[in-house]
């Protein structure tokens, strides 16, 4: 199955820098990589997702991309704000699993943005 | 006017009781969901529904079963609880089947097992 490595664990930085959280995943046949976020006593929130005939894809100041050679796959934040305090998932599936074969997440990042 | 709701938001209780928590959602979704979210943070699918088809992960417990009354709701029934049942249990839903339909979360229940 797929297994998909997130880093890093926490992530700390000033407020108007940029952000950047780094995945891998293993299976070549994964073709959607959705990036979710997950702020505290809620539940995760999708912000952004990459499907594999692209290899970058931006909205606003958040940016994703992907190397489909390296199975490595990156969010990037730029200008970062206090609200962009938060946990943050990549995962990766394929679009021919369904349901609870779907979706594997990464162990999450921790962004924290200094005042 | 809450998307995707779930409750009770915390739940403590004994090893080896029985208890459920209840998801509802008013999107209109035809495809239901639970995922486990362990101290850690790790976030894994326990199982998806969609038009009375279940999908479990084979890793799930069978003191573990989901039940939908109808289209909009998704109960989560689990039996004989154990200390290593305890985290944060999220429903979620999207409007099809297929993983590129974006999935709604709810809040969460936090449960504990002493």
């Amino acid at each position: 199955g797929e297994n998909v490595e997130q880093h890093p664990s926490t992530l700390s930085v000033q407020e108007g820098d940029s952000a950047v959280i780094k995945c891998t995943y293993s299976d070549s046949a994964s073709n959607y990589f959705p990036w979710y976020k997950q702020e505290l006593g809620k539940g995760p929130q999708l912000i952004i997702d990459i499907r594999s005939n692209v290899g970058e894809k931006k909205d606003q100041r958040i940016a994703v991309t992907l190397n489909k050679t390296a199975k490595h796959f990156s969010l990037h934040i730029t200008e970062t704000q206090p609200e962009d305090s938060a946990v943050y998932f990549c995962a990766a599936t394929s679009q021919f699993l369904r349901g609870a074969d779907g979706l594997t997440f990464g162990k999450g990042t921790h962004l924290i943005i200094q005042p | 006017d809450t998307a995707v709701s779930q409750t009770p938001k915390y739940l403590v209780t004994q090893m080896g009781n029985d208890k459920s928590i209840k998801c509802e959602q008013n999107l209109g979704h035809d495809t239901m969901y639970w995922y486990k979210q362990d101290s850690k943070k790790f976030l894994k699918i326990m199982f998806s529904y969609n038009n009375k088809e279940l999908i479990i992960n084979e890793t799930v417990p069978n003191r573990f079963s989901p039940k939908s009354p109808d289209k909009a709701h998704l109960n989560l029934h689990i039996n004989s609880l154990e200390l290593g049942d305890s985290a944060v249990y999220f429903c979620a839903s999207s409007q099809g089947q297929g993983v590129f339909y974006e999935q709604y979360f709810g809040p969460g229940t936090r449960l504990t097992v002493t």
